[in-house]
């Protein structure tokens, strides 16, 4: 039972240049989400997905863009990387979509440079 | 906006020590609040979740306590072991809409052998 799988763990990109972030989940969840988390501050969302088919924009979306064409699969895409961009990428499940009950499941991460 | 804060943002205990963790939240109205574990290079582990209308939750040596109407949450760790060394982050959820949470910097634990 694998969980939430994401890949890379750890990228380093040069200002412009664009990437995809992955992120798989095994278990059926109807909820996605990305979120960044930087030294001294709390996590972050940036994008999060109700269903497939359906996302919305977080608290800081600017220079990400997601889709979610599966249940399974919510890859975050970066257009041109900056420098601010680097942080450390998680990305989180659960099964439920809406307010509930149901814990986030979270990803090992995804460790960003951009230079 | 919802602003989570936890303190302190480091503890040291030697072990066998009880301790505890405390997160504020600014905006009462909530769904539920979480308290996470994060080991370094890893991604967090749920440990608990209170529900609004809940006081406390329990597991093992973990308790955490709720008091929503003054913005207000506690984790309660018994007999620390140098194993509960992690960040503890506490996050709460809003009332409606998708399960987006909002998170507290985490408290730095380490227990001392």
């Amino acid at each position: 039972n694998a969980g939430v799988t994401q890949t890379p763990k750890f990228q380093v990109l040069k200002t412009g240049q664009s990437m995809t972030l992955q992120c798989a989940q095994d278990m059926n969840h109807e909820y996605m989400s990305w979120y960044r988390q930087d030294p001294g501050m709390g996590l972050r969302l940036i994008h999060y997905s109700v269903g497939a088919g359906i996302t919305d924009q977080g608290e800081v979306p600017n220079g990400y863009n997601v889709s979610r064409s599966t249940t399974e699969d919510f890859p975050l895409r970066l257009l041109s990387a900056a420098p601010s961009q680097t942080s450390v990428y998680f990305c989180a499940s659960s099964y439920s979509s809406g307010a509930n009950n149901s814990p986030l499941h979270f990803g090992n991460g995804t460790r960003l440079t951009v230079t | 906006k919802q602003e989570v804060t936890q303190i302190p943002a480091a503890l040291s205990v030697p072990e066998g020590e009880n301790l505890v963790l405390n997160c504020s939240f600014t905006d009462s109205a909530i769904y539920n609040l979480q308290w996470f574990r994060q080991d370094p290079g890893k991604g967090l582990t749920s440990l608990l979740l209170i529900q609004s209308s809940q006081r406390e939750q329990t597991s093992g040596r973990l308790n955490a306590s709720l008091d929503k109407s003054s913005g207000r949450s506690t984790l309660y760790i018994a007999a620390s072991q140098p194993g509960d060394s992690a960040t503890y982050l506490c996050a709460v959820s809003k009332p409606t809409g998708a399960n987006n949470l909002f998170f507290g910097t985490g408290t730095r634990l380490t227990v001392i052998p």
